[in-house]
């Protein structure tokens, strides 16, 4: 079974250009999140996603970043207008559906995606 | 809003050492804590899960404890090798939100 799956495992981008992150998650997860890791700083909670629905994206920046989760095909993170802050490592987790109240849906990582903006 | 903490930022010690990495986080409210390792560019391993319920975990020379109303897990690794040197990060589960902190990286001299 393989893991959750990201790529490209590394992007170069130019300030304006715009970013795309792919995740495909765990055969049988149903479920999607997206952290964002800036140098010398924690993961940060970003989106969590379910198929074609967005849970909760309180921890995405409210302009130039967005997220999908289609019916079919990967998870996208999408950058527009990069700008040299936007660069970190982002990681997908990916768990399986809800098994029961009160249990924890436990999240596995992806490799991530590096981000350099020049 | 939960803040978690990790002390030290950095730890060197020579071989066969015991490690002792801390965590505190400021909402005691938790689901449960995951302790993760992480090595120079890969991604997240997961190492320990605490449930809310257990007050430790414990995994080969690895063992965690929970002290919920206190706000802190310590992550315990016995008898240290090279290959355990990494970044150790701690999350706070908070329903299906983690909440990372820096983490400790650590140096195991040979």
């Amino acid at each position: 079974n393989a893991g959750v799956m990201q790529n490209p495992r590394h992007l170069v981008r130019r300030r304006g250009q715009e970013a795309r992150l792919r995740c495909s998650p765990m055969k049988g997860h149903s479920h999607v999140y997206w952290y964002r890791q800036l140098p010398e700083e924690g993961l940060k909670f970003m989106v969590y996603l379910q198929k074609e629905n967005i849970i909760d994206e309180s921890g995405m920046p409210k302009e130039r970043f967005s997220a999908e989760f289609p019916k079919e095909g990967p998870s996208i993170l999408r950058i527009q207008q990069v700008v040299r802050g936007d660069s970190a490592a982002y990681f997908c987790a990916s768990s399986p559906g809800v098994i029961g109240l009160g249990a924890y849906n436990e999240q596995f990582f992806g490799p991530g995606t590096r981000l350099t903006v020049l | 809003k939960q803040e978690v903490t990790q002390i030290p930022a950095a730890l060197s010690v020579p071989e066969g050492e015991n490690l002792v990495l801390n965590c505190s986080f400021t909402d005691s409210a938790i689901y449960n804590l995951q302790w993760f390792r992480q090595d120079p560019g890969k991604g997240l391993t997961s190492l320990l899960l605490i449930q809310s319920s257990q007050r430790e975990q414990t995994s080969g020379r690895l063992n965690a404890s929970l002290d919920k109303s206190s706000g802190r897990s310590t992550l315990y690794i016995a008898a240290s090798q090279p290959g355990d040197s990494a970044t150790y990060l701690c999350a706070v589960v908070d329903d299906y939100k983690l909440s990372f902190g820096a983490g400790t990286t650590v140096t195991v001299r040979a």
